[in-house]
C-alpha cells in the first residue's frame, strides 16, 4: 500500500531534549516536505526536499533541521525543543513539483508533539 | 505574498443540507488551487483541485470552481452527510511549485 509513515505518532518531551521525528514513503517520490499545524493558523511549511541531499527552508524553519540521505526518508530534527514547538507535524511527499501541472502531495498521519 | 483566506468555522449543518465553504486567495499569477480534507485523527487527503480559471474540481459530491475574477475557490456540496464531518482546508501551490499555502481550515460538523 502506498503510504507516508511517521513515527512516533505522539510524543511528550521536555525543553532542550533533542528529538527526531521520522518520515518514510514507499512511493519512490522525489519531493518531501514537513508542515506544522497550529490552531487558527492552518498548516505552514517547515522544510522541503527536492531530492536526495537537496533541502531548503520553508516558511517556519527556525529551530528545526532536516536531512535527506535516502530517497525514502526525511527525518525532522529538533536539536533543542521549546514549548513553542508544541504542534501537530505532517510529512508529505510527491513525485515531483510543477507549477503548471500540480502533482498530488500525499500526507502522513501526523505526529502530535508536546514540549513541556 | 501568497495567502489563502477561508470562512471561519465551525460550520454546523443537518444531514442533507447544502454546504458552502468560502475560500479566496491572493497570489501572483494563477496558481493551482486545492481543497484538502482532514478527518478526525487522520492526515490530510486531497479532495479536489483546479489548475486554471473556470476549471471545476469535483469529488465525492463536492465541487469548487476556480474563479479568476473574484480570486475565489468556494467549496460546495448539495447534500451533506454525517460522514462529511471533518476539517476542510483550501490551499494554493506557490509559484515555484515547492509548497502548498493553506488557509486556516474550516471545521464542518453534520448531525443526523
Amino acid at each position: 500500500e502506498a503510504q507516508v509513515t511517521q513515527n512516533p505518532r505522539y510524543l511528550i518531551t521536555v525543553t532542550g531534549k533533542k528529538l527526531t521525528v521520522t518520515c518514510s514513503q514507499n512511493m519512490n517520490h522525489e519531493y518531501m516536505s514537513w508542515y506544522r499545524q497550529d490552531p487558527g493558523l492552518g498548516l505552514r511549511q517547515i522544510y522541503y526536499s527536492m531530492n536526495v541531499e537537496v533541502t531548503d527552508k520553508g516558511d517556519v524553519p527556525e529551530g528545526y533541521k532536516v536531512s535527506r540521505k535516502e530517497k525514502r526518508n526525511f527525518p525532522l530534527i529538533l536539536e533543542s525543543p521549546s514549548p513553542n514547538q508544541t504542534s501537530l507535524y505532517f510529512c508529505a511527499s510527491s513525485s515531483g513539483t510543477s507549477v503548471s501541472i500540480p502533482v498530488q502531495q500525499y500526507f502522513g498521519p501526523g505526529t502530535r508533539l508536546t514540549v513541556t | 505574498g501568497n495567502s489563502v483566506t477561508q470562512m471561519e468555522g465551525p460550520v454546523t449543518l443537518s444531514e442533507e443540507a447544502f454546504l458552502t465553504i468560502n475560500c479566496t486567495y491572493t497570489a501572483t499569477g494563477y496558481p493551482s488551487l486545492f481543497w484538502y480534507v482532514q478527518y478526525p485523527g487522520e492526515g490530510l487527503q486531497l479532495l479536489l483541485k483546479a489548475t486554471k480559471a473556470d476549471d471545476k474540481g469535483s469529488n465525492k459530491g463536492f465541487e469548487a470552481t476556480y474563479r479568476k475574477e473574484t480570486t475565489s475557490f468556494h467549496l460546495e456540496k448539495g447534500s451533506v452527510q454525517v460522514s462529511d464531518s471533518a476539517v476542510y482546508f483550501c490551499a494554493l501551490m506557490n509559484q515555484a511549485g515547492t509548497a502548498l499555502i493553506f488557509g486556516k481550515g474550516t471545521t464542518l460538523s453534520v448531525s443526523s
